[in-house]
Order: C-alpha cells, then structure tokens, then sequence
C-alpha cells in the first residue's frame, strides 16, 4: 500500500523559533499534498492544500507568512511553522494523494512549543 | 466548510458487542470515507463510500450512506479491544479534493 512518512515524529522548541516537518510519499508520486492541524481530542482541520511546482491554497484563518508550505518535488513537501507561539502546540498531519484518488496520511508531527 | 457533526461523542462496549456510529454532513459530497485514529498516531484509512452507493461491507465494517439525510453510519460488529480508537469519518465535496473531517467518535471496547 502507499506509504507516507513525516519527519520528525516529535520536535520541542522554543518560542520566537522555526520548525520544518517534512512528509514524504515513500513509494508513490504524489501531484497533492495536503496539511493538517490537530489539537488534543479534536478533529482534523485542513490548513493547506500543496501541489508541485505551485504556491499552496490555505485555508481561511490559516496565515500563509507563518505556516510556510513548499512542495519541491511529487514525493517531498515541507511545512514550517516560523517563529513558534506555545499556541502553534499541536498534531501536524500530512497526506499525500495522486490526483483523484485516496489520500493516504502520515503518521503526524507532535509539536510543543515552550 | 463546516465540519461534519458524529455521534455519539463517546462510546464503550465490551468484546464482542457491536458498535455503531453515525456522521451527519452539510453539504453535496462525491464520497464519504471512515478513519481510525490510535491515540496520538496517523490515520488509517477504513473505506471509502461513494455518494451514488448506499452500504458497503470490509470484513466486521458496515457503512450506509444516506445522501437525502446527509447521513452516514459506521458498524463495526464483534469489536475487539483492538478496536478501541477514535473514528473519524470525512467527505469530499464536490468539484473539491479536499477532505472535510467529522468531530470523532471515541470507542473504547472493554476485555
């Protein structure tokens, strides 16, 4: 089946600094990558929507200058969180699909900002 | 848009018992799809309904879609406490790709 991978699995830093998660399609080409923000026992919320070689679309209420999305290639796209706010604390998710079809998730970015 | 509402928030039965769980959504979808999330980890995807289907079987999963009632249900029969997680189901607007996610549903099957 297809594999999406992110990395790290885990990261702490402190305030006022920059984190890049990275989400990878493992054995796929993936034309749209796709983030997620989740906070403790709530549901998934759709921050982004990426393709390759194209600005990304942002949801409304997501700030594009802080949460900085770029999708080099069809199997690589990276999100960073710049300038980390305890309140950016939270589950990242990516996922990754060809068009059209399934979207196949990472297994998410814990992030705590201190 | 708006996220979908599931019910119940909540859910503990012991082995053996069947779970039921139901998703209501706002708007005109090509599919709905179910997914199960351990504490902390990545979703799995469960299955996916189309929105021209009305039920669909995968192993002890049973999905109903009712698109007049903007309604899906999720069953899962013989639950195992494997099966303790929380469930998630999620549409695909049309003309969109994007997923929208419903509140969740915490099950907790009990030994």
């Amino acid at each position: 089946g297809a594999v999406v991978s992110q990395h790290p699995s885990r990261v702490i830093c402190k305030s006022g600094t920059s984190v890049k998660i990275e989400c990878r399609s493992l054995d796929f080409q993936a034309t749209t990558m796709f983030w997620y923000r989740q906070f403790p026992k709530q549901s998934l919320m759709l921050m982004a929507t990426s393709n390759e070689g194209s600005k990304a679309t942002y949801e409304q209420g997501v700030e594009k200058d802080k949460f900085l999305i770029n999708h080099a290639s069809l199997t690589l796209s990276t999100l960073t969180v710049t300038s980390a706010h305890p309140e950016d604390s939270s589950f990242y998710i990516c996922s990754a699909s060809v068009e059209g079809e399934t979207q196949y998730f990472g297994p998410g970015t814990r992030l705590l900002v201190l | 848009s708006q996220q979908g509402e599931e019910d119940p928030q909540a859910l503990s039965i012991q082995e053996g018992e069947n779970a039921t769980m139901n998703c209501s959504y706002k708007t005109s979808i090509n599919n709905l799809q179910w997914y199960r999330q351990n504490s902390g980890r990545g979703l799995v995807h469960l299955i996916l309904i189309r929105s021209n289907e009305r039920e669909k079987h995968s192993g002890r999963l049973r999905v109903t879609l009712d698109t007049s009632k903007k309604s899906s249900s999720l069953l899962i029969t013989a639950s195992r406490a494997a099966d303790t997680a929380s469930y998630f189901c999620a549409t695909e607007d049309t003309g969109f790709q994007k997923l929208v996610f419903g509140t969740g549903t915490r099950l907790l099957v009990s030994p």
